[in-house]
């Protein structure tokens, strides 16, 4: 069964930094590229970043691009969020999602439970 | 304000069927596959259509998917009270520098 559990979230100040994780289990995790997805409350999905299978090739949201850090540890089974000079539009739901392709992002199959960033003063 | 946009909400009543439009345009569903999610109030997101019409295993027929020109339309029949979540589309967008993926504002379905 494919699961994927985050971690990591948080209460932070504007301007601090967080590192979410995400832990895969129920597949080959490096035959899948991984995505971050945002809910802030009570809006819609956002999607944050997302990452090739072999960890080589990376995208991002402009809304996060030079602030926000996506890799992955194949051979410790866990992808990762680093999230820096945090906003209050950064408060949001995280969620971790698998793309069924080594690398272009065609969909997200599985989604973890997410994990709640909280900025603010 | 989102690249793709859905009707805020939609309303039928049991048993009876509910259409929801995502419009884009030629730099995303134009040429692009488009999948659908469903979140059901207080859970996470789950894939209920991928590549237009297809459904993911454990996904029933009442679910279907469809696409024509840069607009798509997710059809669900013999609405159940179950099925009262908010559904998203989504489709990769090569507007944007280097692209990106990006989802519709979201369609809140109350089932009467």
């Amino acid at each position: 069964e494919v699961q994927l559990l985050e971690s990591g979230g948080g209460l932070v100040q504007p301007g601090e930094s967080l590192r979410l994780s995400c832990a895969p289990s129920g597949f080959t995790f490096s035959n899948y590229a991984m995505s971050w997805v945002r809910q802030a409350p009570g809006k819609g999905l956002e999607w944050v970043s997302g990452i090739s299978g072999s960890g080589g090739s990376a995208s991002y949201a402009d809304s996060v691009k030079g602030r926000f850090t996506i890799s992955r540890d194949n051979s410790k089974k866990t992808l990762s969020l680093q999230m820096n000079s945090l906003r209050a539009e950064d408060t949001a739901v995280y969620y971790c999602a698998r793309i069924p392709a080594m690398t272009t992002v065609t969909r997200f199959d599985y989604w973890g439970q997410g994990t709640l960033v909280t900025v603010s003063s | 304000q989102s690249v793709l946009t859905q009707p805020p909400s939609v309303s039928a009543a049991p048993g009876q069927k509910v259409t929801i439009s995502c419009s884009g345009s030629s730099s995303n569903i134009g040429n692009r596959y488009v999948s659908w999610y469903q979140q059901l109030p207080g859970t996470a997101p789950k894939l209920l259509i991928y590549d237009n019409d297809k459904r993911p295993s454990g996904i029933p027929d009442r679910f279907s998917g469809s696409k024509s020109g840069t607009s798509a339309t997710l059809g669900i029949t013999g609405l159940q009270t179950g099925d009262e979540a908010d559904y998203y589309c989504g489709t990769w967008d090569s507007s944007l520098s280097g692209g990106n993926w990006v989802f519709g504002g979201g369609t809140k379905l109350t089932v009467l």
